[in-house]
């Protein structure tokens, strides 16, 4: 399978509340990605981090990476209810491939 | 940035028939990605799209069901040939354009796919 896992499948929180979503995956990567998709549609890329950071910050979004145990996670701060969304983390192992994690459906209720 | 024009953006296809669907960038790009997304899946990876040069396509995927077309450098188009139910998908394009290779994908709105 092309890909790595995501916990959990679907999250359901409060506006206001702090969102956190993990991501394992199963090879060395050079960066991971996160990904947001709306309602099915076209994915607009978030943040990077690359394998030799452990953590990065990109307004309310906060993301860790854990090499040591192929894992990533993505925290969104202050909910809102157009945070919304799916998102998707995928890997990338040096070459021009980018490989997509299965997703966590977040709901964020106003 | 990138702004990317995917058509068309649905379609209800009959079984047996084919859907060619179009991927317009705003700039030129040496790779263009194609990717599938089933009905409440992640996205995989269709094959790799570069000009001048035949499809690379992943595991699981082949040319005569998955055609490609890749004119010139901002243009690509995907068929999905002898359609089936089972090819009821979002179909993606995307392309790379992050400072390095493999950072940052840009895509298309996708085109949702319901075969009956």
């Amino acid at each position: 399978s092309q890909q790595g896992e995501e916990d959990p499948q679907a999250l359901s929180i409060q506006e206001g509340e702090n969102a956190t979503m993990n991501c394992s995956y199963k090879t060395s990567i050079n960066n991971l990605q996160w990904y947001r998709q709306n309602s099915g549609r076209g994915l607009v890329h978030l943040i990077l981090i690359r394998s030799n950071e452990r953590e990065k910050h990109s307004g309310r979004l906060r993301v860790t990476l854990d090499t040591s145990k192929k894992s990533s996670s993505l925290l969104i701060t202050a909910s809102r209810a157009a945070d919304t969304a799916s998102y998707f983390c995928a890997e990338n192992t040096g070459g021009f491939k980018t490989i997509f994690g299965a997703g966590t459906r977040l709901f964020v209720k106003a | 940035s990138a702004v990317i024009s995917q058509k068309p953006s649905r379609d209800i296809c009959q079984r047996g028939t084919s859907l060619t669907i179009q991927c317009q960038v705003d700039s030129q790009v040496t790779m263009m990605f194609w990717y599938r997304q089933q009905p409440g899946q992640s996205l995989t990876l269709i094959a790799t799209a570069n000009q001048g040069s035949e499809a690379t396509y992943e595991s699981g995927f082949v040319i005569d069901k998955f055609p490609i077309s890749r004119p010139n450098l901002t243009f690509s188009t995907l068929t999905v040939s002898n359609m089936s139910p089972e090819d009821s998908s979002i179909y993606l394009c995307s392309v790379d354009l992050g400072q390095g290779l493999g950072e940052k994908l840009f895509f298309g709105s996708g085109t949702q796919l319901s075969v009956l």
